[in-house]
């Protein structure tokens, strides 16, 4: 399969635990983003990666939160002190570069915390 | 910011019949609207989508409608299948390069056979 990846698909925390979860998207796509979806809506936007670089981070993304792309090829995203609000299924997508429109989404990684 | 608004949120047909889901974008600025379907479990994946500067795509039984006057978009599938049942989300964002897609919040499609 040479589509977007994620890891793990599931995972289940206890309230103030640290998550940390993978996104390795298709091969030479320079752009990644990090979405997240919760029961009933749409994706909301968290961040963007150019390469390695963060260029935008949404209001969504508290402190607790944190994004690396360190060598432009796979991204992680953690969640630290972890929050029943966090529960949420969190989607990457992965888009080629510039002159092109279409982001390939990820299966995502459902987040339970209880 | 831009807000998108989607409905209805759940359309019920017939096998056979169309399909018709509405959303509304509020950024006069965005120039590229592209419609994903998501099964039960499944990533989104994109369907169709179209640019500002085009009033209307078609691909096979999947339509797309712009009115960027009234800043509203509409998805249209003929000739619905079971298979087409699943949850369409509507999107929209001003593309430089840099996409912040901004979801409506789905529609839930039921085919019945």
């Amino acid at each position: 399969d040479t589509g977007v990846s994620q890891d793990p698909r599931h995972k289940i925390t206890k309230r103030g635990q640290n998550v940390t979860f993978r996104c390795d998207p298709i091969s030479e796509h320079n752009r990644l983003y990090w979405y997240r979806q919760t029961l009933g809506q749409g994706p909301e936007f968290l961040t963007y990666f150019q390469n390695e670089a963060q260029l935008e981070k949404s209001r969504l993304l508290s402190d607790r939160f944190s994004a690396e792309r360190p060598k432009g090829s796979f991204s992680t995203l953690e969640i630290q002190r972890t929050e029943q609000g966090d529960s949420a299924m969190y989607l990457c997508a992965s888009q080629p570069g510039p002159n092109t429109d279409t982001q390939y989404f990820g299966p995502g990684t459902r987040l339970t915390v209880l | 910011g831009e807000n998108v608004e989607q409905h209805p949120s759940t359309l019920s047909v017939q096998e056979g019949d169309s399909a018709v889901i509405k959303c509304t974008y509020s950024d006069s600025a965005s120039n590229y609207f592209p419609w994903y379907k998501q099964e039960l479990g499944k990533r989104p994946q994109l369907i169709i989508d179209i640019r500002s500067n085009v009033g209307e795509k078609k691909d096979q039984r999947i339509a797309v409608t712009l009115n960027k006057t009234a800043k509203h978009f509409s998805l249209h599938i003929t000739e619905t299948q079971p298979e087409d049942s699943a949850v369409y989300f509507c999107a929209a964002t001003l593309n430089t390069g840099f996409q912040k897609l901004v979801f409506g919040t789905g529609t839930r499609l039921l085919v019945s056979p």
